[in-house]
C-alpha cells in the first residue's frame, strides 16, 4: 500500500489567520499530485494537479508548492474564511491514484 | 461539465446480500475508480478500470470486485455484504492518468451492511 500521509490530522484557524499543511508522498514512479477540497454533504473538488517539480498553483487564497524530489507538497491558505472549512485531501498520482487520510480544517469566526 | 453519477445516494442492506453501486460518467473518460472512504482513513482505492473489460485492484480490494462492459459504467459489486463493509462509497472518472487532468468525483453512496 503507498504510503501517502497528510498532517496534521486537523487544525483549528481563528477567521483572518493563515495557515498551512503537508503531504509527503514517495519520490519515485512521479506522475503528479492532485489537492482536493472535500466539504460537508458534497463532492471532493479539485483545487490543483501538480506535475513539476518546484511547480506553485494558486486559486483565490489557495495556493500550493510541490518538491517531487524530498516527496512533498504544501497547501496554504491566505486569510481563512469560515468557507474555508472543508477537509482537504492530496492524492498521489504514481499511476493509481492512491489518497492521504486528509487534514479537516475548521475555521471559527 | 462532466458529470459522475452514482446510483444511490443511501443503501441500506443486509449481512450476505449481493449489492451492486453503479456509476455512470458521461465524458468519455478512460479511468474510473472506486474508493470508500471511513473516518480517519481517508479515500482507500478498491479498484480501477483504464479501459473496457480491464480492471486492477486497488490497496482494499478483499471482498469487493467490478465490471466495466461499457466505457461510461464502472459497476462495484460486494458479492456478500458485511458489516465492516458499511461505508461511504465514492466513484471517480478521470481522462487520462498520465496528464494532469483531475479526478471528477460521484456523490457518494452511504451503505449500511446490518
Amino acid at each position: 500500500i503507498l504510503n501517502v500521509e497528510q498532517s496534521p490530522q486537523s487544525l483549528h484557524v481563528q477567521e483572518g489567520d493563515s495557515t498551512n499543511f503537508t503531504c509527503s508522498f514517495p519520490s519515485s514512479n512521479f506522475y503528479a499530485l492532485h489537492w482536493y477540497r472535500w466539504e460537508t454533504a458534497k463532492s471532493p473538488e479539485a483545487l490543483f494537479v501538480m506535475t513539476l517539480n518546484g511547480d506553485e498553483k494558486k486559486k483565490g487564497r489557495i495556493s500550493a508548492t510541490l518538491n517531487t524530489k524530498e516527496g512533498y507538497s504544501y497547501l496554504y491558505i491566505k486569510g481563512s474564511q469560515p468557507e474555508d472549512s472543508a477537509t482537504y485531501l492530496c492524492a498521489f498520482n504514481d499511476y493509481k491514484l492512491s489518497f492521504g487520510a486528509g487534514t479537516t480544517v475548521t475555521v471559527r469566526a | 461539465d462532466v458529470k459522475v453519477t452514482q446510483s444511490s445516494r443511501y443503501l441500506v442492506k443486509r449481512t450476505g446480500e449481493k449489492v451492486f453501486l453503479e456509476c455512470v460518467q458521461d465524458m468519455d473518460h478512460e479511468n474510473m475508480f472506486w474508493y470508500r472512504q471511513d473516518p480517519g482513513l481517508g479515500l482507500r482505492l478498491i479498484y480501477f478500470s483504464y479501459d473496457v473489460k480491464m480492471k486492477e485492484k486497488g490497496d482494499i480490494p478483499e471482498g469487493y470486485s467490478v465490471s466495466r462492459e461499457k466505457k461510461e459504467r464502472f459497476s462495484l459489486i460486494l458479492e456478500s455484504a458485511s458489516t465492516n463493509q458499511t461505508s461511504m462509497y465514492l466513484c471517480a472518472s478521470i481522462f487520462s492518468r498520465g496528464n494532469n487532468s483531475p479526478l471528477h468525483f460521484g456523490n457518494g453512496t452511504r451503505l449500511t451492511v446490518t
